[in-house]
């Protein structure tokens, strides 16, 4: 069925490191692929999104990058600070099958940075 | 300034009692959808709509209903609230075009059912 897997569910890492998350989509037509924050307490915020005709995009510390043919996409967070500690979440845009013109998320990914 | 409003914020409430969450977004979106969030468990999608008049079951439907009568509006309703219903519950909304828009959240609805 339509799926987003993301891995890991908890990552700790010292500040300075990078940090990366792993998500993976079952629907081969999804052609939007976003990822949130959400800081304790609050809703989560779009961070940064890649569309499907794009292999990677960067904003300042935070990339991501997609694989159509491995149907594959990453955040990497570089030169992490105790301030992106969060839960990030990714999610994809179904285009076929039951969940068509959905957004399914993954289950998240708890990252704390360690000052 | 574009939003989208859940109402109320904070509830406490008895088993059986009928409640509504109201969720208002002014950005003329197509696409409308309720999650809850409980510990551990991620955004778990309740129901979405697509357009008006148009709604689907999500990951966890029992328990709910919605409706979309309006554009703009996508109420979430609990019939005979219980226990396992307490959570936190967010509305959110994109526009369609193109497929690719940004997801909008609330600010999220705490629900306490005893």
């Amino acid at each position: 069925g339509e799926n987003v897997e993301q891995h890991p569910s908890t990552l700790s890492v010292q500040e300075g490191d990078s940090a990366v998350i792993k998500c993976t989509y079952s629907d081969s037509a999804s052609n939007y692929f976003p990822w949130y924050k959400q800081e304790l307490g609050k809703r989560p915020q779009l961070i940064i999104d890649i569309r499907s005709n794009v292999g990677e995009k960067k904003d300042q510390r935070i990339a991501v990058t997609l694989n159509k043919t491995a149907k594959h996409f990453s955040l990497h967070i570089t030169e992490t600070q105790p301030e992106d500690s969060a839960v990030y979440f990714c999610a994809a845009h179904f285009l076929t099958g039951g969940s068509q013109g959905n957004l399914i998320f993954g289950k998240g990914t708890k990252l704390s940075v360690k000052p | 300034e574009a939003q989208v409003t859940q109402n109320p914020r904070y509830l406490i409430t008895v088993t059986g009692k009928k409640l509504t969450v109201t969720c208002s977004q002014n950005m003329n979106h197509e696409y409308m959808s309720w999650y809850r969030q409980d510990p551990g468990l991620g955004l778990r999608q309740i129901y979405y709509s697509m357009n008006v008049e148009v709604t689907d079951k999500g990951d966890v439907p029992e328990g709910y209903k919605v409706s979309r009568k309006e554009k703009r509006n996508f109420p979430l309703i609990l019939e005979s609230p219980s226990p396992n219903q307490t959570s936190l519950y967010f509305c959110a909304s994109r526009g369609l075009a193109l497929n690719t828009g940004e997801l909008f959240f609330g600010e999220g609805s705490r629900l306490t059912v005893l």
